[in-house]
């Protein structure tokens, strides 16, 4: 198994442009979700999704979209991007079920720079 | 909303010494989880250890263990008998028992491990 992967692992865009960072695991989890992580302010949570066709936002949602047409995949939209969503996002997934089984595991990051 | 606190923003220890990093949380329901998440330098993020709040016994992985005070709403780490490879920035996280599996980050603790 590959885990859970992200590309591309570096990206610099200019104010206003548009990308999509890409997310997939294969370990048919329900539950998979988007952070950025910023300095001194932990991770926090853009978007997640708890199944295919079904998202919701998070605590910081604003300037990004997202979309879950199958299970595996789930990339994050910036629509216009902005200096202030200069960050390191990272893509989590996880079985839905409480319990042990549902240990979220991490992808390894995508370090953005918007200039 | 729940919250994570994070006081230390660095530690420092020596090798084969203990230390204990802090974190309390806020929260007004009854059962939840947290956790320790580990992030080396190579971003990853790994898990530690966890703790679910219905259980009265503090969580054990090897030298790494947790001082759980429900009441005090406070969730320590303590490493014993530190190694140059638990050099990393750890956080505090938790999960409420029925929101999936969102979780709320602390800060951070940057730890350094002297040789």
């Amino acid at each position: 198994n590959a885990g859970v992967t992200q590309t591309p692992k570096f990206q610099v865009l200019k104010t206003g442009q548009s990308m999509t960072l890409q997310c997939a695991q294969d370990m048919n989890h329900e539950y998979m979700s988007w952070y950025r992580q910023d300095p001194g302010m932990g991770l926090r949570l853009i978007h997640y999704s708890v199944g295919a066709g079904i998202t919701d936002q998070g605590e910081v949602p604003n300037g990004y979209n997202v979309s879950r047409s199958t299970t595996e995949d789930f990339p994050l939209r910036l629509l216009s991007a902005a200096p202030s969503q200069t960050s390191v996002y990272f893509c989590a997934s996880s079985y839905l079920a409480a319990g042990l089984t549902d240990t979220q595991y991490f992808g390894p990051g995508t370090r953005l720079t918007v200039l | 909303a729940q919250t994570v606190t994070q006081s230390q923003p660095e530690m420092s220890v020596q090798e084969a010494e203990t230390v204990t990093l802090s974190c309390t949380y806020d929260t007004s329901e009854s059962d939840y989880y947290l956790f320790w998440y580990k992030q080396p330098p190579s971003r990853q993020m790994i898990l530690v250890i966890r703790q679910e709040a219905y259980k009265q016994q503090n969580a054990t992985e090897n030298r790494f263990s947790v001082n759980f005070q429900k009441a005090a709403k406070s969730f320590s780490l303590k490493i014993s008998d530190s190694q140059l490879g638990d050099a990393a920035m750890y956080f505090c996280a938790y999960r409420a028992l029925d929101s999936g599996s969102r979780l709320t980050f602390g800060e951070g603790t940057q730890l350094t491990v002297n040789p």
